[in-house]
């Protein structure tokens, strides 16, 4: 049973460029979240993925947008990079139907892309 | 807004005694559910366990248990018989019951050492 993947594993990129992450959800999992984790923080919630739609975003400018695949994969997209963007950004991937009670929202993370913005 | 605090940035603990980590958050929701994750220093997330706000009856897995005091709105983990392989950040985390979606919203963590 593969669990969450993430690409790349490590990622450097300029200030003022543009990177793309993706996620590949726990297989049966049709809902995927992305976090931001800056260094010595908890993880921070970007936005969350459900049927192809964003269902649910956090406090992240329009900088930061994504896409749902019809096969449940997802990428995370962040433009206009600046040094703050640095982080680890993590994916997790649950059920997103509720009527199974507390278990459908057992998120399950992948392992993370570790972005640093030059 | 939900907010979740870890006041003990840092513990340690001796290989096979007991630990307990404390979390509390602040929330006006009557229906929401809580988390205890472990992050290695590997970085991957790993669920501990989970703690359905209207179930009165504490969590518990294995060598992992909660002790959760909704009206204090408080949610400690207990770590029994501590390991070598327990060292990692934990973080407490709380989610809130709907139907807009399902937002984890964590704490800051709490790095536990644990030695021989």
């Amino acid at each position: 049973d593969a669990g969450v993947t993430q690409s790349p594993t490590h990622l450097i990129k300029t200030r003022g460029q543009q990177v793309t992450l993706r996620c590949s959800p726990k297989s049966g999992h049709d809902t995927v979240s992305w976090y931001q984790q800056a260094l010595g923080q908890g993880p921070q919630f970007i936005f969350q993925y459900y049927e192809e739609e964003e269902r649910q975003r956090g406090n992240f400018p329009d900088r930061f947008s994504g896409h749902q695949f019809p096969n449940y994969s997802s990428e995370l997209n962040v433009n206009a990079l600046l040094l703050g963007d640095s982080a680890l950004y993590l994916c997790a991937s649950s059920l997103g139907g509720g009527a199974a009670g507390p278990l459908s929202y057992e998120q399950y993370f992948g392992p993370g892309t570790r972005l640093t913005v030059t | 807004a939900q907010t979740v605090t870890q006041s003990q940035p840092e513990m340690s603990v001796q290989e096979a005694e007991t630990v307990t980590l404390s979390c509390t958050y602040d929330t006006s929701e009557n229906n929401y559910y809580l988390f205890w994750y472990k992050q290695p220093p590997s970085r991957q997330m790993i669920l501990v366990i989970r703690q359905e706000a209207y179930k009165q009856q504490n969590a518990t897995e294995n060598r992992f248990s909660v002790n959760f005091q909704k009206a204090a709105k408080s949610f400690s983990l207990k770590i029994s018989d501590s390991q070598l392989g327990d060292t990692a950040m934990y973080f407490c985390a709380f989610m809130k019951h709907g139907d807009s979606g399902y937002a984890l919203n964590f704490g800051k963590g709490t790095s536990l050492l644990v030695t021989p």
